[in-house]
């Protein structure tokens, strides 16, 4: 099935180091929601994005609707040990039926600098 | 805590057996989605049900099928199962059907292990 473009696939951090990823697809979408799931649990909802242009933040994360609505950024600043596990972006397409369901990305896995 | 409840947590059975996974939806959603992790697949949508009725499917293969209760709990059956069908199963809940914007809140899964 179809998938987002999510980079990067992996990335370590230091606490206190700002965060960033996005997602991008071929497809315009009229939804954009992140995700992230911590190892044996479920995808927990961080942020979800309505309107082209659109920025929003939860806490120390801000996320971007692009303009083009066929990408979204997610940021994370002053990172802290929490913050690893793996993000999702999930993005629903304009029509209805199966395309109105939700596409995922593959993942942003965030670990800490050994 | 998502409100979403999934049963069992964990699942170890066959090659051909049958099992049922089961969801029970945060109070007042409607629609129920389905969708498989696996490693090499990422989260796949597999079906979606809105107030009992089905309202889409995505990549759900013929030997699974799914049914949305009155009371809303929702069922995914797993027949004729292959190695290949080991993987982590989440349902996910949402108080509106798609393609209305809306945002979805997830279970923490079952994990099936199909040896």
């Amino acid at each position: 099935g179809q998938q987002l473009n999510q980079s990067p696939q992996s990335m370590f951090i230091q606490e206190g180091e700002d965060v960033s990823m996005n997602c991008t697809s071929s497809s315009i979408f009229n939804t954009w929601l992140w995700y992230k799931q911590d190892p044996g649990e479920g995808p927990v909802l961080l942020i979800a994005l309505y309107k082209a242009g659109e920025l929003t933040s939860n806490g120390r994360l801000t996320a971007q609707f692009g303009i083009t609505r066929k990408d979204s950024f997610l940021n994370i600043s002053a990172s802290i040990p929490s913050d690893v596990g793996i993000y999702f972006c999930a993005g629903q397409r304009e029509y209805g039926g199966s395309q109105g369901n939700l596409i995922f990305g593959k993942g942003t896995k965030l670990s800490v600098k050994p | 805590d998502s409100g979403v409840t999934q049963t069992p947590k964990h699942l170890i059975t066959a090659t051909g057996q049958r099992v049922t996974l089961r969801c029970s939806p945060r109070s007042g959603d409607l629609s129920v989605y389905w969708y498989q992790q696996s490693l090499d697949q990422g989260l796949q949508f597999l079906i979606q049900y809105y107030n009992g009725e089905e309202r889409a499917k995505g990549n759900i293969l013929e030997r699974f099928s799914a049914q949305q209760f009155p009371d809303l709990h929702s069922e995914l059956n797993l027949s004729s199962l292959e190695l290949g069908d080991s993987a982590l199963y989440f349902c996910a809940s949402s108080p509106r059907p798609s393609p209305s914007p809306y945002e979805q809140y997830f279970g923490p899964g079952t994990r099936l292990t199909v040896t």
